[in-house]
């Protein structure tokens, strides 16, 4: 398996722009998580889907960013419009869900607002 | 709520040291419990796991057992490499939403 994959590796944009990070997780699995990790916070669940439907979306910082999973091998994290304190690295995350809690990381993608 | 304390680093050795991340946890119910590593530039991995009280989780020369009377998961390393220079995250089982809660993180750096 090729394991989770993330696009893009490195975005760099300006404030205000809007921007899409996109992940594809491990086949058959029933969870995904989007977490962010900045060295001031260290690493924080923003929001995680059971079969394509958002279960918690606490940690969802503000109505800037939103997350859907239009199916079960494909989500996207948006943020629009995007400010210079939203540069972090983006993790995705998915996890074969009933009894293993394992979650398997992908590679991040390294935002970063000018 | 639950939460996992781990112990603030960096951490620095030499290499063929011995090592100790301590961590400790608080949670209702039987969580499972994890060590997670992540290198420079990448996602963060699973090391080892640990199902149930008293069981060691052991992967690549690390071992942690799961200590319920301590409601502890310390890792250790009998030799450290500087390819084991890393962070390190102690993570438990949410059961109730599924999820993983992850402590805060450990830097090791190990010198040559």
């Amino acid at each position: 398996d090729a394991g989770v994959i993330q696009s893009p590796r490195h975005e760099v944009t300006e404030m205000g722009q809007e921007v899409t990070l996109r992940c594809k997780p491990i086949s058959g699995h029933d969870y995904l998580f989007w977490y962010r990790q900045t060295m001031m916070r260290g690493l924080e669940l923003l929001i995680y889907f059971n079969n394509n439907v958002p279960i918690d979306d606490s940690g969802m910082p503000e109505d800037r960013f939103s997350a859907k999973m239009p199916n079960a091998s494909f989500s996207t994290l948006k943020i629009q419009p995007s400010e210079p304190r939203d540069s972090a690295v983006y993790f995705c995350a998915s996890s074969p869900g009933g009894r293993s809690y394992e979650q398997y990381f992908g590679p991040g993608t390294r935002l970063t607002v000018t | 709520g639950d939460s996992v304390t781990q112990m603030e680093g960096p951490v620095t050795l030499s290499e063929e040291a011995f090592l100790t991340i301590n961590c400790t946890y608080t949670a209702t119910g039987y969580p499972s419990l994890f060590w997670y590593v992540q290198y420079p530039g990448e996602g963060l991995q699973l090391l080892l796991k640990a199902t149930k009280a008293d069981d060691k989780g052991s992967n690549k020369g690390f071992e942690a057992t799961y200590r319920k009377e301590t409601t502890s998961f310390h890792l250790e390393k009998g030799s450290v490499q500087v390819s084991d220079s890393a962070v390190y995250f102690c993570a438990l089982s949410d059961s109730s939403a599924s999820k993983i809660i992850f402590g805060s993180g450990t830097r090791l750096s190990i010198r040559p």
